[in-house]
Parts: structure tokens; sequence; C-alpha cells
């Protein structure tokens, strides 16, 4: 049971370039999320999926696409990638609404944007 | 809107002290609250939460925290800091009933540990 993982673990990237991080999750959660953290920020979200196939903008959406197209993964998109997109990014998986369980984190992947 | 302060970025504690990291909310409703643990380079644990019944709740790794309403705060304790204790922690706050899936997260308190 691996829980909730995310590749890659790091990637750098020049201004304009396009990457997709994926998340998968193996407890068989409705939920998936998509968080960045940056210095002294905490964690916001970017978007989320309520379940397969749907997604939904969070605090901080614009400059990133998301799908789901399976219920286990969950992709986060930049299209054109900029300098403020320089983060770490948390997927995260739960059970339930997010505002009543538990989230489980998967590891991270540090992104640097040049 | 729902909010969460932590108004301590930085604490260092001696190995073996008491912690108390503060967490203030707001919230017109009774809140979800969640503390979790975040190690260098990993991602975020959760330590504990609250959503009902008694204010005092007990995570793992011997932390616990109190709710109290009148104070909006949801504050984490632990008697005895170990080494490994050595984290950022964040507070949380969700909204209760509905279908609304926003959880806000504090800015993080940084725990040094002395030995």
């Amino acid at each position: 049971n691996a829980g909730v993982t995310q590749t890659p673990k790091f990637r750098v990237l020049k201004t304009g370039q396009s990457m997709t991080l994926l998340c998968a999750q193996d407890m068989n959660h409705e939920y998936m999320y998509w968080y960045r953290q940056d210095p002294g920020m905490g964690l916001r979200l970017i978007h989320y999926s309520v379940g397969e196939g749907t997604t939904a903008k969070g605090e901080v959406p614009d400059g990133y696409n998301v799908s789901r197209l399976k219920k286990q993964n969950f992709l986060l998109g930049l299209e054109s990638a900029a300098p403020s997109q320089t983060s770490v990014y948390f997927c995260a998986s739960s059970d339930g609404g997010q505002g009543r369980t538990e989230q489980f984190f998967g590891p991270g992947t540090r992104l640097t944007v040049l | 809107a729902q909010s969460v302060t932590q108004p301590d970025i930085h604490i260092t504690v001696s190995e073996g002290a008491s912690l108390e990291l503060r967490c203030n909310y707001s919230y017109g409703a009774t809140p979800y609250l969640f503390w979790y643990v975040q190690s260098p380079g990993q991602g975020l644990q959760l330590l504990l939460k609250y959503f009902s019944g008694d204010t005092l709740v007990q995570g793992i790794k011997g932390f616990e925290a109190e709710f109290k309403r009148s104070q909006s705060s949801f504050n984490l304790r632990k008697p005895s800091v170990h080494w490994s204790d050595a984290a950022e922690y964040f507070c949380a706050v969700g909204r209760s009933g509905g279908s609304n899936y926003k959880l806000t997260f504090g800015k993080g308190t940084l725990l040094t540990v002395n030995p």
C-alpha cells in the first residue's frame, strides 16, 4: 500500500516550457487535491476533484490545468511555465469532503522555473 | 471567509521541555480543526483532528490539542519534546456540513529542538 505517490520528485523548467505532474493514490479515495507550498505562505489549494471525471478550481488556479480521467490519478499541468510557479507541489487525497476527513499527502514535487 | 493564524513563525525549545504551538481560527460555525506535521523534505502527516465532542483531543507521537471555542483557538501541546519532533507544524480549518471543500492552512510554525 503505497498511499499517495507523486512523479517526478524534482524538475527544472525554462520559462515557457510545459510539464505534467502525476499523482496516484491506491486508497480508492474519491477526493483529490493539488496544493502549492511557498515559504511563509503555508499550503494553497490549486485545483481539486470530487470524483473521476470532475475537477474544480481552488484558491490559486491560474496557470494550471488538471485532469482526473481515472479515479486513482490526478494530473496537474503547466502549459507555459513562469518563474512565479517555482514551488513545491503536493498532492493529497481523502475519502470524504475536504472539511470532514483526513487528507493523505504525497511526498511533493520540487519545481524550479528558470 | 475562514482563516487560520499561527502567530509563531519559529519556536526553539530544548529537548525534554514542554511545547505549545498556537493556532487561532476565524469561522462562523463549528469548524473542523486539524494539526499536521511536515518533516524536512516530506509531505504532511496528520497529528490529530477535532470535529466535535471532547475538546481535548489526543494525537500521534504524544501530541494533544485543546479546542477553546471562546478563544477561537486550537493549540497543540506536548509535555516533553524529543529531537525527532523538529519539523514544521501546520494548523488547518475546514468547514462543517454541506459540500464545501475548502480546507484552509495556517502559514506554519517551524520547531527547532536543541539538545
